[in-house]
């Protein structure tokens, strides 16, 4: 199947400081990638879709200039925390959709722990 | 506003029983409905996938059923292993949307 990868998997920071977390399509090409949140025992909630070249669609409620994200190729998609708050404080999750499988599915990166103390 | 239900409560099972999962939506006329599992601290993996106008699909000891009239799908694990433990999550998806909406998932203890 399809590989994306996240780097990286674990950060601590201090409060004010900015995290960059790096989403890597491996063994494909994707035009468009998804940034989740979630918090504990909560479900994934969409943040934003990042699409090659232009930029992000970000949901209602997320703020897109602390929350940036770029899409600098067909296999990178980079999300920065400005500024990061304890309650920033969760799991990042990266997607990709794979162009070659028939069910269109989505892939997801392995997750990034982020705690800003 | 459209709701994804799936029972909070894990699912303690004995190993090499059948583990039954369930997901109910509403006001939702998904096109899609996929179940991924979610390891801790991990991202979600796809398992099945399977469109409205499928009433179920198999992939080796999984087996999903999409009832469209009753707004659920069931997701069966045959022959359960310790190993099947994690969290399970149902998401729906519109014709045309390609971002699908996720429940908050159930959590499969299998014992041995």
């Amino acid at each position: 199947g399809a590989v994306v990868s996240q780097h990286p998997s674990r950060v601590i920071c201090k409060s004010g400081t900015s995290v960059k977390i790096e989403c890597r399509s491996l063994d494909f090409q994707a035009t468009t990638m998804f940034w989740y949140r979630q918090f504990p025992k909560q479900s994934l909630m969409l943040m934003a879709t990042s699409n090659e070249g232009s930029k992000a669609t970000y949901e209602q409620g997320v703020e897109k200039d602390k929350f940036l994200i770029n899409h600098a190729s067909l296999t990178l998609s980079t999300l920065t925390v400005t500024s990061a708050h304890p309650e920033d404080s969760s799991f990042y999750i990266c997607s990709a959709r794979s162009p070659r499988t028939s069910t269109d599915t989505q892939y997801f990166g392995p997750g990034t722990r982020l705690t800003v103390l | 506003s459209q709701k994804i239900e799936q029972n909070s409560e894990a699912l303690n099972i004995q190993e090499g029983k059948t583990a039954t999962l369930t997901c109910n939506y509403t006001n939702y006329s998904p096109a899609y409905l996929q179940w991924y599992r979610q390891d801790p601290g991990r991202g979600p993996v796809f398992l099945l996938l399977i469109r409205e106008n499928e009433k179920e699909k198999r992939k080796e000891r999984l087996k999903v059923t999409f009832d469209t009239t009753l707004k659920q799908s069931l997701f069966h694990i045959t022959a359960s292993q310790p190993a099947d433990s994690a969290t399970y999550l149902c998401a729906l998806e519109s014709e045309g949307s390609y971002i699908p909406t996720f429940g908050r998932g159930t959590s499969l203890i299998v014992h041995p």
